[in-house]
């Protein structure tokens, strides 16, 4: 059964930084992009962050860029967020996610598993 | 970017009833497009990948269509587990943009 859990949440002051991670098992880590999607309470999903397999392509989202940083240990089967320089309106639920198709990264076909999520507050 | 615009964004309905909602790309993503359910507390659901194509464990009253910039989902009899919100992303490029969400709630 594939899992995905998240950790390294809580409350944090603005301007400080906070480093997230994520746990997989299941599945072959190494095979699979993975993301970071959060999501405000009550409010939409936000993509955030994406890192390809091999860490060789990533992105973010324009919201985060030059202050977040996602990060992988294949080894350890793990996925981190390390989040700098933090803002209020970064506080949401952060979700780790992965890729439905085995090697994807520049097209994609979904994400089809998501972990149960790590709350950050930012105040 | 692209930009994923659905709608309605509030559907009233009753179990029973055929659903659908609609999700519109501001540019051609050819069929990069997935749709979601999320309940409340809860990790949103993977429904369809590639447009219109069900992930393997759905019900078969889901259903996806379209391509280019126009898609739909759709609910074909809505049960009483299906009340919840359902988003749309695009796959074709990043950023991974979602959709706004449309919930669905019981009349």
């Amino acid at each position: 059964e594939v899992q995905l859990v998240e950790s390294g949440g809580g409350l944090e002051q603005p301007g400080r930084s906070l480093r997230l991670s994520c746990a997989a098992s299941g599945f072959t880590f190494d095979d699979y992009a993975m993301h970071w999607v959060r999501q405000v309470p009550g409010k939409g999903l936000e993509w955030v962050a994406g890192l390809s397999w091999n860490s060789d392509s990533m992105a973010y989202a324009d919201s985060v860029k030059g202050r977040f940083t996602i990060s992988r240990d294949n080894a350890k089967n793990s996925l981190y967020l390390h989040m700098n320089s933090l803002r209020a309106e970064d506080t949401a639920l952060y979700y780790c996610a992965k890729e439905r198709t085995f090697g994807s990264w520049t097209e994609g076909y979904g994400f089809d598993a998501w972990g149960q999520g790590t709350m950050v507050t930012v105040s | 970017d692209i930009q994923l615009t659905q709608s309605p964004s509030f559907l009233s309905a009753s179990v029973g009833d055929r659903v659908t909602i609609a999700c519109r790309a501001s540019q051609d993503i050819s069929n990069y497009l997935a749709w979601y359910q999320q309940k409340p507390g809860k990790a949103p659901q993977f429904l369809i990948y590639a447009a219109s194509t069900l992930q393997s464990g759905v019900p078969s009253r889901f259903s996806g269509s379209g391509s280019g910039t126009e898609f739909t989902l759709t609910i074909s009899s809505l049960q009483p587990e299906d009340f919840a919100t359902y988003y749309c992303q695009q796959f074709n490029s990043y950023p991974r943009t979602f959709g706004q969400g449309t919930k669905v709630e019981s009349k």
